[in-house]
């Protein structure tokens, strides 16, 4: 079983829609969620950060951590066509933790 | 302006050959990446340095070398005990005496494809 679950998808909703996009891992000690998005034939680029469980807003995404669940999300509000990418979740234990641990990435297209 | 800048973009390596992918940054920053990436499988970490002349072994090591002789730089040679070579190679980096909201920052990427 890997330590982090992220449904591949593709997922495709209608702009305007509200994504959700989820992970749920089995490592307890992960402190540190981040979400990544990353468009085709490009790196990855930093979207949220959140340090344990709680929820952070910026602009129209929100990222949720629930640690007794091990499960986090991102949500999406007023989806564009721009937001079409591979979105990746990642998580780290420590701080001073070297090691990113990643999801394998949801693919998501918005139909305009 | 600032960022990591990854060489080439496309690379095709014979049966047998040594290649080498190049990594600059030009952030200051002094942890330096290597994140291989598959489809279906996600980023995994080949190498990383936290510091100049110093560098760890990450998940996938085997095959694959580094060094790192300048804090901009982060070369990674990709040998030909590497089996499975072909796929999209992605270099990052972060301050060490890190501070929230400063993660990993990606180049972008290089796809190497074995003929």
């Amino acid at each position: 079983q890997k330590e982090v679950e992220q449904d591949p998808g593709p997922l495709s909703v209608p702009e305007g829609a509200i994504v959700s996009l989820n992970c749920t891992y089995s490592n307890s000690a992960f402190q540190y969620f981040m979400w990544y998005r990353q468009y085709s034939r490009k790196g990855p680029e930093l979207l949220m950060y959140t340090y344990s469980s709680g929820n952070k807003e910026d602009g129209r995404f929100t990222a949720q951590v629930d640690k007794s669940s091990k499960y986090i999300s991102l949500f999406i509000r007023d989806s564009q066509p721009s937001d079409s990418a591979t979105y990746l979740c990642a998580m780290r234990a420590n701080f001073g933790n070297e090691k990113l641990t990643f999801g394998t990435g949801t693919r998501l297209t918005i139909i305009p | 302006d600032g960022g990591i800048t990854q060489s080439p973009k496309y690379l095709f390596r014979k049966e047998g050959q040594n290649v080498t992918l190049s990594c600059e940054q030009n952030l200051n920053h002094d942890a330096m990446y290597w994140y291989r990436q598959d489809p279906g499988q996600g980023l995994r970490l080949i190498y990383y340095s936290q510091i100049v002349n110093d560098f760890q072994k990450g998940d996938i090591a085997e095959g694959y070398s580094v060094s790192r002789e300048k804090k901009e730089s982060f070369p990674l040679t990709v040998t030909s005990a590497q089996k499975n070579p072909t796929a999209f190679y992605l270099c990052a980096s972060r301050p060490f005496r890190d501070t929230k909201n400063t993660e990993a920052f990606f180049g972008q990427g290089t796809r190497l494809t074995v003929v």
